[in-house]
């Protein structure tokens, strides 16, 4: 099965400065990459996402990139603001969109 | 309808006790996916139903673990004879079996945190 790998699991950052969270998997049939944001006491929620036939997608001050020779994708954030601060997960899954496999989750802390 | 509701938020329970959890998706999504986050961890995947079928469980998902989706709509996830390791939040997912090109829409609910003691 898939294996999601992820890096760093705490991470802090000036307000102001750019964060970047990197992963990777395992399976080569995974083609969709979400990321989720979740804060205390709440579901994860889908900021971005991108397909394995894109190599980067931006949203305002969001970023992901994909490595799809090399297994590889991350997000990066720019312009970090306090209320960034939360638990950031990358997931993989197959063109099913039945099972998403995700990383172990990286705590971002954006200090003001 | 504002998005996948679950309950209880919360639920204690004495170990050898059984508990339920309720899901109600987002009303148009024909998938609904129960997935499982201990502390510190990502979500793992426990079982997932198109409308009322339960295509695919977890080895996670043991025979103490049972989910259902009768109407397609609501579902139940139950858990007879708790033990210490169920302890986790227990979160819901739903999405719509929508074509490739027009994305994912995976929608988590809040999550039921179960506590065994």
């Amino acid at each position: 099965g898939e294996n999601v790998e992820q890096h760093p699991s705490t991470l802090s950052v000036q307000e102001g400065d750019s964060a970047v969270i990197k992963c990777t998997y395992s399976d080569s049939a995974s083609n969709y990459f979400p990321w989720y944001k979740q804060e205390l006491g709440k579901g994860p929620q889908l900021i971005i996402d991108i397909r394995s036939n894109v190599g980067e997608k931006k949203d305002q001050r969001i970023a992901v990139t994909l490595n799809k020779t090399a297994k590889h994708f991350s997000l990066h954030i720019t312009e970090t603001q306090p209320e960034d601060s939360a638990v950031y997960f990358c997931a993989a899954t197959d063109g099913g969109y039945q099972k998403v496999t995700f990383g172990i989750g990286t705590k971002l802390q954006v200090i003001p | 309808d504002t998005g996948v509701s679950q309950n209880p938020r919360h639920k204690i329970t004495k170990r050898g006790q059984n508990v339920t959890f309720r899901c109600d998706p987002i009303s148009e999504h024909n998938r609904l996916y129960w997935y499982r986050q201990t502390l510190g961890q990502g979500p793992e995947f426990l079982t997932y139903f198109q409308n009322e079928a339960q295509l695919e469980k977890s080895r996670l998902l043991s025979d103490r673990f049972s989910a259902e989706r009768p109407k397609g709509s609501f579902s139940t996830l139950e858990i007879q004879r708790t033990e210490q390791g169920d302890s986790a939040m227990y979160l819901c997912a739903s999405s719509q079996n929508r074509r490739r090109d027009r994305g994912f829409g995976y929608t988590f609910g809040s999550g039921t945190r179960l506590t065994v003691v």
